[in-house]
Protein backbone atom coordinates (compact mmCIF):
# COMPACT_ATOMS: atom_id res chain seq x y z
CA UNK A 1 0.00 0.00 0.00
CA UNK A 2 0.85 3.64 -0.88
CA UNK A 3 2.58 5.75 2.14
CA UNK A 4 3.94 8.92 2.54
CA UNK A 5 5.90 10.32 5.19
CA UNK A 6 6.73 14.04 6.46
CA UNK A 7 8.98 15.36 8.55
CA UNK A 8 9.66 17.22 11.10
CA UNK A 9 6.05 16.98 12.77
CA UNK A 10 6.79 20.55 14.55
CA UNK A 11 9.72 22.81 13.82
CA UNK A 12 10.42 26.17 15.24
CA UNK A 13 13.11 28.25 13.75
CA UNK A 14 14.56 32.20 13.91
CA UNK A 15 13.19 34.37 11.09
CA UNK A 16 16.22 34.78 8.50
CA UNK A 17 17.39 31.03 9.20
CA UNK A 18 16.85 28.26 5.98
CA UNK A 19 14.70 25.56 5.97
CA UNK A 20 14.21 22.42 4.68
CA UNK A 21 11.10 19.88 4.85
CA UNK A 22 10.93 16.47 3.08
CA UNK A 23 8.22 14.08 2.00
CA UNK A 24 8.65 10.84 0.74
CA UNK A 25 5.98 8.48 -0.73
CA UNK A 26 6.17 5.16 -0.68
CA UNK A 27 4.25 1.76 -2.31
CA UNK A 28 3.90 3.83 -6.04
CA UNK A 29 5.98 5.39 -9.17
CA UNK A 30 5.76 8.81 -10.66
CA UNK A 31 3.33 10.41 -8.25
CA UNK A 32 2.02 13.69 -8.72
CA UNK A 33 3.36 15.68 -5.59
CA UNK A 34 2.44 18.79 -3.73
CA UNK A 35 3.26 21.21 -1.62
CA UNK A 36 0.00 23.42 0.60
CA UNK A 37 0.24 25.31 3.63
CA UNK A 38 -2.45 26.12 5.77
CA UNK A 39 -2.78 29.64 7.18
CA UNK A 40 -5.05 31.08 9.85
CA UNK A 41 -8.04 31.85 7.55
CA UNK A 42 -6.58 31.48 4.16
CA UNK A 43 -7.30 27.89 4.02
CA UNK A 44 -5.43 25.10 1.80
CA UNK A 45 -3.11 27.24 -0.02
CA UNK A 46 -1.09 25.49 -3.00
CA UNK A 47 2.38 26.40 -2.92
CA UNK A 48 4.56 23.63 -5.49
CA UNK A 49 3.41 20.66 -7.56
CA UNK A 50 5.47 18.25 -9.59
CA UNK A 51 4.17 15.72 -12.27
CA UNK A 52 7.90 14.06 -12.57
CA UNK A 53 11.77 14.41 -11.52
CA UNK A 54 13.23 17.69 -11.87
CA UNK A 55 9.31 19.13 -12.85
CA UNK A 56 8.19 22.24 -10.04
CA UNK A 57 5.29 24.14 -10.65
CA UNK A 58 4.93 27.43 -8.39
CA UNK A 59 1.54 28.95 -7.32
CA UNK A 60 2.57 31.91 -5.28
CA UNK A 61 5.52 33.83 -5.82
CA UNK A 62 6.88 34.13 -1.98
CA UNK A 63 10.87 33.37 -0.74
CA UNK A 64 10.32 29.44 -0.71
CA UNK A 65 11.17 26.92 -2.89
CA UNK A 66 10.79 23.03 -3.74
CA UNK A 67 13.10 20.77 -5.16
CA UNK A 68 12.10 16.99 -6.72
CA UNK A 69 15.35 15.11 -6.79
CA UNK A 70 14.02 11.54 -6.77
CA UNK A 71 10.89 10.48 -8.13
CA UNK A 72 9.10 9.68 -4.87
CA UNK A 73 11.15 12.66 -2.77
CA UNK A 74 9.58 16.25 -2.62
CA UNK A 75 11.65 18.74 -0.66
CA UNK A 76 10.29 22.64 0.33
CA UNK A 77 13.07 25.10 1.18
CA UNK A 78 13.65 28.40 1.80
CA UNK A 79 17.01 30.29 2.56
CA UNK A 80 15.69 32.74 5.00
CA UNK A 81 12.81 32.78 6.54
CA UNK A 82 10.01 35.23 7.17
CA UNK A 83 7.50 35.48 10.14
CA UNK A 84 4.86 35.44 7.60
CA UNK A 85 6.22 31.51 6.35
CA UNK A 86 4.51 30.34 9.88
CA UNK A 87 1.70 28.10 9.19
CA UNK A 88 1.14 24.32 8.73
CA UNK A 89 2.79 22.83 6.02
CA UNK A 90 1.05 19.70 4.30
CA UNK A 91 3.04 17.46 1.34
CA UNK A 92 0.12 15.40 -0.55
CA UNK A 93 0.61 12.88 -3.28
CA UNK A 94 -1.91 11.49 -6.24
CA UNK A 95 -1.82 9.38 -8.88
CA UNK A 96 -2.92 11.84 -11.62
CA UNK A 97 -6.41 10.38 -11.86
CA UNK A 98 -9.98 10.37 -10.52
CA UNK A 99 -10.76 8.94 -7.34
CA UNK A 100 -9.85 10.01 -3.97
CA UNK A 101 -7.57 12.98 -5.08
CA UNK A 102 -4.58 13.32 -2.69
CA UNK A 103 -3.30 11.55 -0.19
CA UNK A 104 -1.64 14.24 2.58
CA UNK A 105 1.06 13.61 4.80
CA UNK A 106 0.00 14.35 9.19
CA UNK A 107 1.62 17.92 8.27
CA UNK A 108 4.89 20.26 9.74
CA UNK A 109 3.58 23.07 11.84
CA UNK A 110 6.63 25.66 10.86
CA UNK A 111 6.91 28.71 13.82
CA UNK A 112 9.11 31.16 12.72
CA UNK A 113 10.31 33.58 15.72
CA UNK B 1 -9.83 35.20 -7.14
CA UNK B 2 -11.55 32.58 -5.00
CA UNK B 3 -12.70 30.13 -7.39
CA UNK B 4 -14.18 27.39 -4.78
CA UNK B 5 -15.98 29.59 -1.69
CA UNK B 6 -16.98 28.28 1.96
CA UNK B 7 -19.00 31.14 3.26
CA UNK B 8 -19.21 29.48 6.51
CA UNK B 9 -16.18 29.82 8.58
CA UNK B 10 -17.81 27.22 11.56
CA UNK B 11 -20.86 25.55 11.93
CA UNK B 12 -22.22 24.35 15.38
CA UNK B 13 -24.49 21.17 14.98
CA UNK B 14 -26.58 18.78 17.74
CA UNK B 15 -25.18 15.46 18.42
CA UNK B 16 -28.00 13.04 15.96
CA UNK B 17 -29.24 16.12 13.91
CA UNK B 18 -28.13 16.77 10.32
CA UNK B 19 -25.14 18.96 9.31
CA UNK B 20 -25.19 20.97 6.12
CA UNK B 21 -21.91 22.18 5.12
CA UNK B 22 -21.96 24.41 1.76
CA UNK B 23 -19.88 24.78 -1.07
CA UNK B 24 -19.47 27.09 -4.33
CA UNK B 25 -17.62 27.74 -7.23
CA UNK B 26 -17.45 29.91 -9.94
CA UNK B 27 -15.77 27.92 -12.74
CA UNK B 28 -18.20 26.10 -14.61
CA UNK B 29 -15.01 23.67 -15.79
CA UNK B 30 -14.79 21.97 -13.02
CA UNK B 31 -15.37 18.49 -13.71
CA UNK B 32 -14.87 16.44 -10.36
CA UNK B 33 -15.51 17.77 -6.43
CA UNK B 34 -14.11 15.99 -3.20
CA UNK B 35 -14.63 16.62 0.41
CA UNK B 36 -11.84 16.56 2.96
CA UNK B 37 -12.11 16.37 6.53
CA UNK B 38 -8.96 17.44 9.15
CA UNK B 39 -8.33 17.19 12.69
CA UNK B 40 -5.98 19.49 13.99
CA UNK B 41 -2.55 18.81 13.75
CA UNK B 42 -3.33 16.07 11.19
CA UNK B 43 -3.61 15.90 6.98
CA UNK B 44 -6.70 16.11 5.73
CA UNK B 45 -8.51 12.54 4.94
CA UNK B 46 -10.49 11.83 1.83
CA UNK B 47 -14.41 12.03 2.62
CA UNK B 48 -16.71 11.52 -0.17
CA UNK B 49 -16.09 12.96 -4.02
CA UNK B 50 -18.63 13.65 -6.69
CA UNK B 51 -18.60 13.70 -10.70
CA UNK B 52 -20.25 16.60 -12.38
CA UNK B 53 -22.17 14.22 -14.40
CA UNK B 54 -23.69 13.17 -11.10
CA UNK B 55 -26.01 15.15 -9.13
CA UNK B 56 -25.98 12.71 -5.57
CA UNK B 57 -23.57 10.51 -4.21
CA UNK B 58 -24.14 8.48 -0.90
CA UNK B 59 -21.91 7.27 1.21
CA UNK B 60 -23.10 6.10 4.36
CA UNK B 61 -24.17 8.58 6.99
CA UNK B 62 -22.34 11.40 4.12
CA UNK B 63 -23.98 12.74 1.16
CA UNK B 64 -22.83 15.25 -1.80
CA UNK B 65 -25.22 17.02 -3.54
CA UNK B 66 -24.19 18.94 -6.93
CA UNK B 67 -26.17 21.54 -8.26
CA UNK B 68 -24.62 22.33 -11.58
CA UNK B 69 -26.70 25.37 -12.78
CA UNK B 70 -26.51 27.00 -9.28
CA UNK B 71 -22.08 25.98 -8.87
CA UNK B 72 -23.41 24.94 -5.67
CA UNK B 73 -22.42 21.64 -3.43
CA UNK B 74 -23.23 20.42 -0.42
CA UNK B 75 -22.24 17.85 2.14
CA UNK B 76 -24.94 16.53 4.09
CA UNK B 77 -24.25 13.93 7.24
CA UNK B 78 -27.06 12.49 9.36
CA UNK B 79 -26.58 11.82 12.27
CA UNK B 80 -24.11 13.90 13.48
CA UNK B 81 -21.68 12.46 15.72
CA UNK B 82 -19.00 14.21 18.03
CA UNK B 83 -16.60 12.88 16.30
CA UNK B 84 -17.46 14.74 12.98
CA UNK B 85 -16.37 17.65 14.72
CA UNK B 86 -13.22 18.56 12.35
CA UNK B 87 -12.82 21.49 9.44
CA UNK B 88 -14.02 20.04 6.99
CA UNK B 89 -12.83 21.51 3.20
CA UNK B 90 -14.29 21.55 -0.30
CA UNK B 91 -12.12 20.77 -3.14
CA UNK B 92 -12.28 21.33 -7.00
CA UNK B 93 -10.98 19.43 -9.86
CA UNK B 94 -10.56 21.20 -13.70
CA UNK B 95 -9.18 18.23 -15.77
CA UNK B 96 -6.54 15.37 -15.47
CA UNK B 97 -3.36 16.33 -13.59
CA UNK B 98 -4.49 19.77 -12.91
CA UNK B 99 -3.82 20.63 -8.90
CA UNK B 100 -7.16 20.40 -6.68
CA UNK B 101 -8.73 24.15 -5.85
CA UNK B 102 -9.88 24.12 -2.09
CA UNK B 103 -11.84 26.40 -0.77
CA UNK B 104 -11.15 27.90 3.22
CA UNK B 105 -12.86 25.34 5.12
CA UNK B 106 -15.58 24.93 7.42
CA UNK B 107 -15.19 24.16 11.32
CA UNK B 108 -18.31 21.93 12.12
CA UNK B 109 -18.40 21.32 15.88
CA UNK B 110 -21.19 18.24 17.26
CA UNK B 111 -22.37 19.43 20.68
CA UNK B 112 -23.48 16.18 22.71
Amino acid sequence: SQTIHQWPATLVQPVGSPLSLECTVEGTSNPNLYWYRQAAGRGLQLLFYSVGIGQISSEVPQNLSASRPQDRQFILSSKKLLLSDSGFYLCAWSGGGVGYGYTFGSGTRLTVV
Amino acid sequence: DQQVKQNSPSLSVQEGRISILNCDYTNSMFDYFLWYKKYPAEGPTFLISISSIKDKNEDGRFTVFLNKSAKHLSLHIVPSQPGDSAVYFCAARLTGNTPLVFGKGTRLSVIA
